[in-house]
């Protein structure tokens, strides 16, 4: 799987939006982007997955550059609630041995009042 | 209604005893993980089973034995406590083949 490298720590303030960057410049044209959350002293939460395309859902928008090299999880109306670990895989698709998830690790989000 | 439930939450003990840690998914999933989180946060597969049967084992010392009676269940049974086990361990699920995992809250487990 290719490797992800995310800034350590970012902040954003509370009601604006949280732009998580991830780098992924030796991504394979089967793998996708998936993205994972953990809140302090909870299990990691599934967001958002892509291949090329920009996704969006009720928790957050994945924007995929072009050359798919990079890509950038959007909170659209960051809360306090969404101060967490945002970890950014890149996995194969649905395979035999899908779930088989390499956490790195990951950009420390803090959302301030 | 929780999905996936591990038990127990917190685990104190001490060096050298034998422990276990329960895990049940409700969701239907046919595949179920041990994710082992140390003090650096640092998350690492364990093991994978499918359908009952072991899929992945990440090079785990072998006084670490999963045990999944069956598909919505996968335990982790643990012989001769070391310092190092001391880590938060956390069961997860998901379709076959599917790459979202649902996970558990966690098991803390602290050895003396």
């Amino acid at each position: 799987d290719a490797k992800t490298t995310q800034p350590p720590s970012m902040d954003c303030a509370e009601g604006r939006a949280a732009n998580l960057p991830c780098n992924h410049s030796t991504i394979s044209g089967n793998e996708y982007v998936y993205w994972y959350r953990q809140i302090h002293s909870q299990g990691p939460q599934y967001i958002i997955h892509g291949l090329k395309n920009n996704e969006t859902n009720e928790m957050a928008s994945l924007i995929i550059t072009e050359d798919r090299k990079s890509s950038t999880l959007i909170l659209p109306h960051a809360t306090l609630r969404d101060t967490a670990v945002y970890y950014c895989i890149v996995r194969v698709g649905p395979s035999n041995q899908g779930g088989k998830l390499i956490f790195g690790q990951g950009t420390e989000l803090s959302v301030k009042p | 209604d929780t999905a996936v439930s591990q038990t127990p939450k917190y685990l104190v003990t001490q060096m050298g005893n034998d422990k276990s840690i329960k895990c049940e998914q409700n969701l239907g999933h046919d595949t179920m993980y041990w994710y082992k989180q140390d003090s650096k946060k640092f998350l690492k597969i364990m093991f994978s089973y499918n359908n009952k049967e072991l899929i992945i084992n990440e090079t785990v010392p072998n006084r670490f034995s999963p045990k999944s009676p069956d598909k919505a269940h996968l335990n982790l049974h643990i012989n001769s406590l070391e310092l190092g086990d001391s880590a938060v361990y956390f069961c997860a699920s998901n379709r076959a083949g599917a790459n979202v995992l649902t996970f558990g809250a966690g098991s803390r487990l602290t050895v003396l």
